[in-house]
């Protein structure tokens, strides 16, 4: 079974920093890795998806990578807004999502 | 909006009644998820379909719990006889089986069981 771990639970930055999230997972075997964001009471919101074959998505300021050697993957937020303030989640899979807990994010403006 | 909608948005009940809840999702879209999330842990899978077939479900889907997705459109979630350990988000979530499989997710029906 897939384990999904998210480190840190939360983090909390002033406007402007860079924020670094990190995901690993105990199954080398994944298959695409997919990063969400998810605003209090609402549904998740796909930011990236990382092909098995691939080593990074970028879209705008995010990036994400994928080392599935050693089972880590890791989303930047460049320049972060108060606007992204939101809950991060992770979930490697195959043709079903396995997530971790999720690092909610505070920026403080 | 992802284009993946679910009814009823919040649903509160009192334990031992049956609820059931709908998902519509992206039409194109042949594959359709059920996950259930609880306050603070990331959603877990129940249940999912290609097309009209269920293919797999999860443990934690208990007799108590049963899908539907019959033609292959929307999707039916109904829980019977509710506790109040139902009580969490159910989220629906559907994809176009291609090599990304990137699942889109709808804004999800939170049950409350009193």
């Amino acid at each position: 079974k897939q384990e999904v771990t998210q480190i840190p639970a939360a983090l909390s930055v002033p406007e402007g920093e860079n924020l670094v999230l990190n995901c690993s997972f105990t199954d080398s075997a994944i298959y695409n890795l997919q990063w969400f964001r998810q605003d209090p009471g609402k549904g998740l919101t796909s930011l990236l998806l990382i092909q098995s074959s691939q080593r990074e998505q970028t879209s705008g300021r995010l990036n994400a990578s994928l080392d599935k050697s050693s089972g880590r993957s890791t989303l930047y937020i460049a320049a972060s807004q108060p606007g992204d303030s939101a809950t991060y989640l992770c979930a490697g899979r195959d043709y079903k999502l396995s997530f971790g807990a999720g690092t909610t994010v505070t920026v403080r403006a | 909006d992802t284009g993946v909608s679910q009814d009823p948005r919040h649903k509160i009940t009192k334990r031992g009644q049956n609820v059931t809840f709908r998902c519509d999702p992206i039409s194109e879209h042949n594959r359709l998820y059920w996950y259930r999330q609880t306050l603070g842990q990331g959603p877990e899978f129940l249940t999912y379909f290609q097309n009209e077939a269920q293919l797999e479900k999860s443990r934690l889907l208990s007799d108590r719990f049963s899908a539907e997705r019959p033609k292959g459109s929307f999707s039916t979630l109904e829980i019977q006889r509710t506790e109040q350990g139902d009580s969490a988000m159910y989220l629906c979530a559907s994809s176009f089986r291609t090599s990304d499989n990137e699942q889109f997710f709808g804004p999800g029906t939170r049950l409350t069981v009193l």
